[in-house]
Parts: structure tokens; C-alpha cells; sequence
């Protein structure tokens, strides 16, 4: 099956500093995500982003479906920024997102 | 976006007990639906896929008998853990999707299940 593979593991970041995360795919994919998971463990939908790229506020992300990555920019970091980030994709009609082992953020004051 | 609700968020049972758990498209139709199972600090392993009016698919490696799956309507699927032991203690979390193909997932909010 598919593989997916996010980097850096950890990261720490002083409050206001940017970060890029990246997420590598072993395949083709019709359907990438990313997720914010908080403190209690809610996962919630930042972007849907199969190609092209998006932006939210201070977050953006680009998927360059070609070359089977996608980066996650987090700007002007605040605390409420830190959990894990997941990246999840699938390659093939209604079938179940695969995700990556994350990518755990902390931001400090 | 779409709302997926799960019920219970958190729930501790003894052990050789079953639990219930809830997972409902408040908003819209799912004919599929899937359950994730997470331990503490590793990523989302899927368990199984539910899919409305049929049997749910399992991954290998998960017990078909012990963590029962009905999805009786197209908003509804539940996963009932029996006989639960500790080793079952873990975070389970089901997703869904609007129908149709490549659209967005969204997930419950997760139930913490620690049996005891």
C-alpha cells in the first residue's frame, strides 16, 4: 500500500517563528490532508489539498502531486500552534486515508 | 465543513465488559464510514471500514469478533469493543466522507476508552 512519510518528527519553535513540514508519498494520490491534532485529541481539517496550494491565515500548504510531496507553512507561530501534525492521503476512490506518523509541534513562549 | 459526532468522548469500563461507541454524519450521508484506532503518541492504524447495510472489512490484524461494526442507516455506525481487556485501552476515532468520489474526510471528535 501507499506510504507516507512526515518530517521533522519533533519540532520546537520559539513563539513567532515560521516552520515548514513536509510530507513525502509513495504514490500517486487523488486525496491529501492535512490535521491538527490537539491536546485532546480532536482531529481538525486544515487543508484538503490533492494539488496546487492553499492558504488559511497563517497557515498555507502546497502539494506538488508530480513529485509525491507536500509542504505545511505555519507562520508567525503562536502557542496555541503546538500538537501534531498529520498529513493523510489516499490513492484510489472511497477508500480509507493512510496517515503519516506526524509531526509533533511545540511553540514556546 | 461537514460534522461527524462521536459518542461517548471518554468512557472507563472493567474489564470483560463491552462498550458502545457512536459515530454519526450529522449533516450528511456516509454509505462508508471507517474506524481508526490510536495509541499514545503513534499515528491513526485503521481498523475497519463500515459500509451501510453490509459486513464491515477488517485490517489484519484486528479481531472481527471482538470489536463488533453495524452501520444500520447512512448517518449511523457504531463499534461495540466486547469482553474488553486493558490491552484495549486506547483512543478510537471513526472518519467519513460526503459521498462521492476524492471528497474531504472529517472525523469525530474521538472516544478515550481506558478499561480497568
Amino acid at each position: 500500500g501507499i506510504q507516507v512519510e512526515q518530517s521533522p518528527p519533533d519540532l520546537i519553535l520559539q513563539e513567532g517563528a515560521n516552520s515548514t513540514l513536509r510530507c513525502n508519498f509513495s504514490d500517486s494520490v487523488n486525496n491529501l490532508q492535512w490535521f491538527h491534532q490537539n491536546p485532546w485529541g480532536q482531529l481538525i481539517n486544515l487543508f484538503y489539498i490533492p494539488s496546487g496550494t492553499k492558504q488559511n491565515g497563517r497557515l498555507s500548504a502546497t502539494t506538488v502531486a508530480t513529485e509525491r510531496y507536500s509542504l505545511l507553512y505555519i507562520s508567525s507561530s503562536q502557542t496555541t500552534d503546538s500538537g501534531v501534525y498529520f498529513c493523510a492521503v489516499t490513492n484510489s476512490g472511497n477508500t480509507p486515508l493512510v496517515f503519516g506518523k506526524g509531526t509533533r509541534l511545540s511553540v514556546i513562549a | 465543513g461537514a460534522v461527524v459526532s462521536q459518542h461517548p468522548s471518554w468512557v472507563i469500563c472493567k474489564s470483560g465488559t463491552s462498550v458502545k461507541i457512536e459515530c454519526r454524519s450529522l449533516d450528511f450521508q456516509a454509505t462508508t464510514m471507517f474506524w481508526y484506532r490510536q495509541f499514545p503518541k503513534q499515528s491513526l492504524m485503521l481498523m475497519a471500514t463500515s459500509n451501510e447495510g453490509s459486513k464491515a472489512t477488517y485490517e489484519q490484524g484486528v479481531e472481527k469478533d471482538k470489536f463488533l461494526i453495524n452501520h444500520a442507516s447512512l448517518t449511523l455506525s457504531t463499534l461495540t469493543v466486547t469482553s474488553a481487556h486493558p490491552e484495549d485501552s486506547s483512543f478510537y476515532i471513526c472518519s467519513a466522507r460526503v459521498s462521492g468520489l476524492y471528497t474531504e474526510a472529517f472525523f469525530g471528535q474521538g472516544t478515550r476508552l481506558t478499561v480497568v
